[in-house]
């Protein structure tokens, strides 16, 4: 039972542009919100985070957002860069040790 | 500090054999959890360790099993290798394991069963 889920498996966006991933979730009970990076041949990155008590975090160019009456997360890129090209996955936790990732989307960003 | 390690990078193994994995965590990390990720399915947990006790087990046969030593090192093991057990298995470490402690990730391995 997938209950983190990435609807959209690629996004491409111009360099300088806002990336804007998108992440659905089914459990109410999740308590923080991760997303990581992942590039070919390593292994995912911590990008950013976010408690169930708030609603933003911003770290540099990235930013995630949380809607929990639409249990829906989203993690803006400004501005995008050649680097930003990856593979992100949502992640959720209930702090019982054990997270749930969704199946990720790849963002291509074009010169 | 040095990061997670995994060992080996790639294995090809044959359908029926059995396969064991290595991690290991970040210096002063006590919680290794493993993740199976496959094209189209992310990451799926497979089980967290901490001081040598398993916490929480995720939806895999028994085949899959694992252990954690003293030194927080961390094997996981999947016996009678079937063709769907081809996928990258990646090893994280923490120091806590909880969700609100950030997860360093190895670079994975993997795993070809023909």
């Amino acid at each position: 039972d997938q209950q983190v889920k990435q609807n959209s498996p690629s996004l491409s966006v111009q360099e300088g542009r806002i990336s804007i991933l998108n992440c659905d979730y089914t459990n109410s009970m999740f308590d923080y919100f991760l997303w990581y990076k992942k590039y070919p041949a390593e292994g995912p990155t911590f990008l950013i985070s976010i408690s169930s008590i708030k609603d933003k975090n911003e770290d540099g160019r990235f930013t995630v957002f949380l809607n929990k009456s639409a249990k829906h997360l989203s993690l803006h890129i400004v501005p995008s860069q050649p680097g930003d090209s990856a593979v992100y996955f949502c992640a959720a936790g209930l702090n019982d040790y054990k997270l749930s990732f969704g199946a990720g989307t790849t963002v291509t960003v074009r010169a | 500090k040095a990061g997670v390690t995994q060992t080996p990078r790639y294995l090809i193994k044959t359908r029926g054999q059995q396969v064991t994995l290595s991690c290991s965590p970040i210096s002063g990390h006590r919680s290794v959890s493993w993740y199976q990720q496959t094209p189209g399915q992310g990451l799926q947990f497979l089980f967290e360790y901490f001081s040598e006790t398993q916490r929480n087990k995720g939806n895999f046969p028994g085949r899959f099993s694992g252990r954690q030593f003293s030194n927080s090192r961390s094997e996981m093991n999947v016996s009678t290798l079937e063709l769907g057990d081809s996928a990258l298995y990646l090893c994280a470490s923490s120091l806590d394991g909880r969700s609100s402690y950030e997860q360093y990730f190895g670079p994975g391995t993997r795993l070809t069963v023909t």
